[in-house]
């Protein structure tokens, strides 16, 4: 049974770089179907996706976070992380790990989210 | 980009009652939509993909419809288990966009 899993601090300074890792389980990162993304959500707000990988190292971003995202990949711990930089309180949000699939366009796998706060 | 909008953005319905919400694409997605259940604190859940697929396991009660720039998930008979935000994403150029939501209640 394939499983996400989300780390790294809860907490980050303003203007500071957001830096979270997601571990798979169960399953290779390398599989050729799917993507590997980030997704948040504000408190009491909606969904935001963030940006994919392909095991390959491919990236597709959000055009409105693009300049100050990146997503990397390790196949050889089966992780890939996100960082994301000169953060405001703005970018306070639960952040998803997920395996988007690649033909359909969907998300059936996700982590269970962490809560990064943006705070001096 | 491509942008979606929902509306209702929140509804109050009794159970048992047809609940329809509505998503619409700033440009043609062909069927590429999707719908997820949100409850509080948990993660979202996909109900249905290419616009009318219902995922496995998800309440025949759940359906969806539309093709191009406009679509709805309707709900037939609304329990009291289907309380949470409901949110539409599409997928476009391996970009992914949802929608802000429906927040949907009882009566």
């Amino acid at each position: 049974q394939l499983q996400l899993q989300e780390s790294g601090p809860g907490l980050v300074k303003p203007s500071e770089t957001l830096s979270l890792t997601c571990t798979v389980s169960g399953g290779s990162i390398s599989s050729g179907s799917y993507f590997w993304g980030w997704i948040r959500q504000p408190p009491g707000k909606g969904l935001e996706w963030i940006g994919n990988i392909f095991y390959s190292g491919s990236t597709y971003y959000n055009p409105s976070l693009k300049s100050r995202v990146t997503i990397t990949v390790d196949t050889s711990k089966n992780q890939f992380s996100l960082k994301l930089s000169a953060v405001t309180a703005a970018d306070t949000a639960v952040y998803y790990c997920a395996r988007p699939e690649m033909v359909r366009g969907i998300i059936i796998k996700w982590g269970q989210g962490t809560l990064v706060t943006v705070s001096s | 980009d491509i942008q979606m909008t929902q509306s209702p953005s929140s509804l109050s319905a009794s159970v048992g009652d047809r609940v329809t919400i509505t998503c619409r694409a700033s440009q043609g997605i062909s069927n590429y939509l999707a719908w997820y259940q949100q409850k509080p604190g948990k993660v979202p859940k996909l109900l249905i993909y290419a616009a009318f697929t219902l995922q496995s396991g998800v309440p025949s009660r759940f359906s969806g419809s539309g093709s191009g720039t406009d679509f709805t998930l309707t709900i037939s008979s609304l329990q009291p288990e289907d309380v949470a935000t409901y949110f539409c994403q599409t997928y476009n150029s391996a970009l992914f966009t949802f929608g802000p939501g429906t927040k949907v209640d009882i009566k």
